[in-house]
């Protein structure tokens, strides 16, 4: 168990919907980085938020945004959703100040997204 | 773009058998390289973080080596075990030194 947790753990919605994935860093971790697995590709990487401000932009489609609360849980917030999005989305977290590339990253069990 | 590749996609090996595979990645403004290892419904896990050239990093039968000079690394098992299947994903930093560039991996299945 990495200590990062994401619910839901499945999700299964239609083309147009509009969801939120939520995660919960590891106790103390200030950056939360978001990813995406579809088939055939690796693991791609969409933001990561550090103690409530967005620190990087990867793929990120202009529908899907992302937030990190004072709480540092974070939410990724896809919209018109296309059976393209279909994929597993991680959340990782990881412990340290910014600047990450030393640090290992933790992550989540991942929610498998399902777009009909 | 930063590219990082990994061969081979796939392995089958014996039990008993060392395996070795690829990762390579640009040379130019590298700040670490990770080794993650991603069992079937789990989530990946850090083996190892490697930062400067020449480093050689061990824990139990896997040892990894990295040259950054030429961008590549190699993940070393020795005498592979049925639970050692797994998908090995390296992931570089970035110019920008915030996010990892993951490979699509190399899926290793080691047979009893």
């Amino acid at each position: 168990d990495s200590g990062v947790t994401q619910t839901p753990k499945h999700l299964i919605t239609a083309t147009g919907q509009r969801v939120t994935l939520r995660c919960s860093p590891r106790s103390g971790d200030l950056s939360v980085y978001w990813y995406q697995q579809s088939l055939d590709q690796g693991l791609q990487f969409l933001i990561q938020y550090y103690n409530g401000e967005e620190r990087a932009k990867g793929n990120i489609l202009e529908r899907f945004s992302a937030q990190q609360f004072p709480d540092l849980h974070s939410e990724l917030n896809l919209s018109s959703l296309e059976l393209g999005d279909s994929a597993l989305y991680f959340c990782a977290s990881r412990g340290g100040t910014s600047g990450g590339a030393f640090s290992e990253q933790f992550f989540g069990p991942g929610t498998r997204l399902t777009v009909l | 773009i930063l590219n990082v590749e990994q061969s081979p996609q796939s392995l089958h090996v014996q039990e008993g058998d060392s395996t070795n595979f690829t990762c390579s990645f640009p040379s130019s403004n590298f700040y670490a390289l990770h080794w993650y290892r991603w069992e079937t419904a789990k989530s990946p896990e850090a083996l190892f973080v490697m930062t400067l050239n020449g480093d050689e990093k061990k824990k139990g039968r896997i040892s990894a080596t990295l040259n950054t000079k030429e961008g590549y690394s190699y993940l070393y098992i020795k005498g592979s075990q049925p639970e050692d299947s797994a998908t090995y994903l390296c992931a570089s930093f970035n110019q920008a030194g915030t996010a990892l560039i993951f490979g699509k991996g190399t899926t290793l299945s080691v047979s009893s």
